[in-house]
């Protein structure tokens, strides 16, 4: 059975620039969840989707979103990246919200 | 003050011997409780979960929840230096709330 998939694995953007980052699920899992990691703060939840709505949103600014297709691939994008964008972003499944959740093996978001 | 809070580390336990990690948390509604590892430049991966009080035993590795005192551990026995790795704790506050709240982690040595 597949894992999470997170493409791309490595990804270095400008300042300003955006960026989109793509999730495919554990196959028959319906909920998506982002979170951000970077050395200093720790892993911190951004969103959550389910059945292709947004549930739940963390403490980021509007520049991230994403989005939940019906097949519950998922997509992050931020908007007019800032140095301190650069981290490490990892996609979670879970069969249900509020189950247990599977990471990707993430994408490394570098910004220069 | 701070959601979910771990000792950081490192802790240093000889193979063989039991590894004792421990979490507290603050909000008494938290629903379900998580102990991730993560090996560096890896993502986490899911070892045990937790729902109600008491001790769940998988192999190796025994979670115990005491939501009275608002504490989760993780026990590791005959500990071996491939366990050596951060473990993150982690805990779902609300249904329908922010996702997964992470602890900082406690990075774990297990000394041949």
């Amino acid at each position: 059975k597949a894992g999470v998939t997170q493409t791309p694995r490595y990804l270095i953007k400008t300042r300003g620039q955006q960026v989109t980052l793509s999730c495919s699920p554990i196959s028959g899992h319906r909920s998506v969840s982002w979170y951000q990691q970077t050395p200093g703060q720790g892993l911190q939840f951004l969103f959550e989707y389910f059945s292709e709505t947004q549930r739940n949103k963390g403490n980021f600014p509007g520049r991230f979103s994403g989005r939940q297709f019906s097949n519950s691939r998922s997509e992050m994008n931020v908007s007019t990246l800032e140095l301190g964008d650069s981290a490490l972003y990892l996609c979670a499944s879970s069969l249900q919200q509020n189950t247990e959740a599977f990471f990707g093996q993430g994408t490394r978001l570098t910004v220069v | 003050q701070k959601e979910v809070e771990q000792n950081s580390g490192p802790l240093s336990v000889p193979e063989g011997a039991i590894a004792s990690l421990n979490c507290t948390y603050s909000d008494r509604g938290s629903q379900s409780f998580f102990w991730y590892r993560q090996y560096s430049g890896k993502s986490p991966e899911l070892i045990m979960f937790i729902y109600s009080n008491g001790d769940k035993e998988d192999g190796r590795f025994t979670a115990q929840l005491n939501k009275a005192s608002q504490y989760v551990s993780l026990l590791i026995r005959d500990s071996q230096p491939s366990d050596s790795a951060t473990y993150l704790c982690a805990v779902i506050v609300r249904r329908g709330a922010d996702g997964l709240t992470f602890g900082k982690g406690t990075h774990l040595i297990i000394q041949p």
